[in-house]
């Protein structure tokens, strides 16, 4: 069964330019998650889909950060314009969540950003 | 707010030395504790769920176990291939999962 896709998995951009991350969850998985995870530290909770209902998006910086989950599938970051801080290591994550329930999430290799 | 605190931060072993992982927490409602492993440039790999205190879960060399406040990674006899930072996370009633900052555990031949 392959695993959650993540491209590109390395992108250098400037400060204030635009940048996308794009993610493929596991076949089957209702729930997808993206974190962004900073060097030394654990992964934060940005925003989290149900199918293609973002039901949890309070830690997303909606000034610059967007994101949307079409047909409940694929999922699309995005950060425009980038600034600095946002150097860091963005991941997806999916499950199979039970509503309301606990679920094991599957992670995939991330996407190295770094704004110079 | 849920909170996860991880110590130590780094702990370095000589091949054989068991030795054991903490994760402390806080969390409105506890719904299951996940601890994941992370190589570097790789996303989290899964290892264990714990739902409740006095759980335990062994897989090879790693031995999990909980209680009410905290959860423990025992490592066994320990091996190269086991130099990872190990991730605690917690899941609770708000319905989402908080994640420490891990332990980066190095094991010496």
């Amino acid at each position: 069964e392959a695993g959650v896709v993540q491209s590109p998995r390395y992108k250098i951009i400037e400060k204030k330019q635009p940048v996308a991350f794009w993610c493929n969850p596991i076949s089957g998985h209702n729930t997808l998650y993206w974190y962004r995870q900073n060097l030394g530290q654990g992964p934060e909770l940005l925003i989290r889909y149900e199918n293609e209902e973002a039901v949890d998006d309070s830690q997303l910086p909606k000034d610059r950060f967007s994101a949307e989950r079409l047909k409940g599938v694929d999922s699309t970051l995005k950060i425009q314009p980038a600034e600095l801080g946002d150097s860091a290591v963005y991941l997806c994550a999916s499950s199979s969540r039970p509503s309301g329930g606990t679920d094991t999430q599957y992670f995939g290799p991330g996407t190295r950003l770094t704004v110079l | 707010e849920d909170q996860v605190t991880q110590s130590p931060e780094a702990l370095r072993l000589q091949e054989g030395e068991s030795s054991s992982l903490n994760c402390s927490y806080t969390v409105s409602g506890l719904r299951g504790l996940f601890w994941y492993r992370q190589d570097p440039g790789k996303g989290p790999e899964f290892l264990f769920t714990l739902y409740s205190a006095g759980e335990e879960k062994e897989k090879e060399r790693l031995k999990a176990t909980l209680t009410k406040k905290e959860s423990f990674l025992h490592i066994t006899a320990p091996k190269p291939e086991d130099s990872a930072t190990y991730l605690c996370a917690v899941h609770g009633n708000a319905g989402k999962s908080t994640f420490g900052d891990g332990t980066t555990l190095t094991v010496k031949p």
